[in-house]
């Protein structure tokens, strides 16, 4: 089956700017996280949504945000971005809520912020 | 709040020598413990997870981990690595207990290996 399909792999933005980044979970995965990993911070959370609530929210700023959709897409945004949010983004996809579902990541989105 | 420690930050090993990497986590209750890899260029893959039961866990490629529960701590190790086992390697661990997508990450460990 399918895994974890995030869109667009690459992006460059200019500062100020927005970006919205997409991911599609695995079919029949209800529960969609997001992270960021930059080589400074490691992976860090960033939200996790499961049947179009959110559940939980790391501590990022508010420019950062994300929806999730009735067919569990999700997408997250970042606004007025800055040099810093510079990463790549990950997004993981799970059955249920909960550490005992396991977790299945997709390959990314590298942002890049000039 | 939970958190994870990997031990080694980065590991040099010829093929065929015996692996084993250190990852201690901080809740003292009923977890759900994860190593992933991330090979160079690819995403994040899991190797192998523990639930609950067996304390020693098999994974992927041969890896396994032993949960060892007093001392907060889930090795991974491979008796024999190979090339092809050069990648980045991660312990996780979900926030606190109960229901939560929020994986706690260590801050990984980089595996070279020299042919």
């Amino acid at each position: 089956k399918a895994g974890v399909t995030q869109t667009p792999r690459y992006l460059i933005k200019t500062r100020g700017q927005q970006v919205t980044l997409s991911c599609s979970p695995i079919s029949g995965h209800r529960s969609v996280s997001w992270y960021q990993q930059t080589p400074g911070q490691g992976l860090q959370f960033l939200f996790e949504y499961f049947s179009e609530t959110q559940r939980n929210k790391g501590n990022f700023p508010g420019r950062f945000s994300g929806r999730q959709f009735s067919n569990s897409r999700s997408e997250m945004n970042v606004s007025t971005l800055e040099l810093g949010d510079s990463a790549l983004y990950l997004c993981a996809s799970s059955l249920g809520t909960g550490g005992a579902y396991g977790y299945t990541f997709g390959s990314g989105t590298r942002l890049t912020v000039v | 709040a939970q958190s994870v420690s990997q031990h080694n930050h980065h590991v040099i090993l010829s093929e065929a020598a015996s692996l084993e990497l250190g990852c201690n986590y901080s809740y003292g209750g009923t977890v759900n413990l994860f190593w992933y890899v991330q090979y160079p260029g690819q995403h994040l893959q899991l190797l192998l997870k523990y639930f609950s039961g067996d304390p020693l866990v098999k994974g992927i490629k041969g890896f396994e981990a032993e949960f060892i529960k007093s001392k907060f701590s889930f090795n991974l190790r491979k008796p024999s690595v190979q090339w092809s086992d050069t990648a980045e390697y991660f312990c996780a661990v979900p926030s606190g207990s109960g229901n939560t997508g929020k994986l706690i990450f260590g801050q990984g460990t980089t595996l070279q290996v020299k042919p």
